[in-house]
């Protein structure tokens, strides 16, 4: 497609269960990356997937967060024993390359709410 | 550990008026150094970027910004704004010079009078 996809668009989850948002970056872009934007800690990078290298997840906020992506292109955010806390809006952004003078392209973001 | 604070949380100009917003950024080299528009329930889009170079860079949909290292800073500018421009801006800084990897500021809502 001609931009990053992000489904579902809305999610409403209770509490305890488990949640998976889909990812589908531009094609050809091999980063990929997953943002949280919520109302008290604002726009937080969670996980950086480049290629075939092991992605960075040092914005991962706990183990309860995890990622995948599959075949270098689509990829999962999934949130374990969801929490009230997790309500928040998951963005995904690609990029060309993993780094060096180029930006992110970010998709319409999954709005989370957690019930 | 880099960061960027944008001190305005919510800024107001009459349309026609030139607006300015304001972003300082900590880290030790030169930044990679980027301005987002967020329209409600929206993603993100670039305005514009900085990497190296001419420290005036010009944007889409008539912003511009000004990197200016003495000061740390990489203010946005519009001569005129329009009622469109109603949005929530971010500057970001990529994490050591990545484009992709960011640390964000909290945001400035910009609201247009007529």
């Amino acid at each position: 497609g001609a931009g990053v996809s992000q489904s579902p668009s809305n999610k409403v989850t209770e509490k305890g269960k488990d949640v998976e948002l889909r990812c589908d970056p531009i094609s050809g872009h091999t980063a990929l990356y997953w943002y949280r934007q919520s109302l008290g800690q604002g726009l937080e990078f969670l996980i950086y997937f480049q290629g075939n290298s092991a992605p960075d997840k040092s914005g991962l906020p706990s183990d309860r967060f995890s990622a995948e992506r599959t075949g270098g292109s689509v990829s999962t955010l999934t949130i374990q024993r969801t929490q009230q806390e997790d309500s928040a809006v998951y963005l995904c952004a690609s990029s060309p390359v993993g780094t060096k003078n180029t930006e992110a392209f970010f998709g319409q973001g999954t709005r989370l709410t957690v019930v | 550990a880099q960061s960027v604070t944008q001190p305005d949380i919510h800024i107001t100009v009459s349309e026609g008026a030139s607006l300015e917003l304001r972003c300082n950024y900590s880290y030790g080299a030169t930044p990679y150094l980027f301005w987002y528009v967020q329209s409600p329930g929206q993603g993100l889009q670039l305005l514009l970027k900085y990497f190296s170079g001419d420290t005036l860079v010009q944007g889409i949909k008539g912003f511009e910004a000004e990197f200016k290292r003495s000061q740390s800073s990489f203010n946005l500018r519009k001569p005129s704004v329009h009622w469109s421009d109603a949005a929530e801006y971010f500057c970001a800084v990529g994490v050591n010079n990545q484009g992709g990897k960011l640390i964000f500021g909290q945001g400035t809502e910009l609201s247009v009078k007529p």
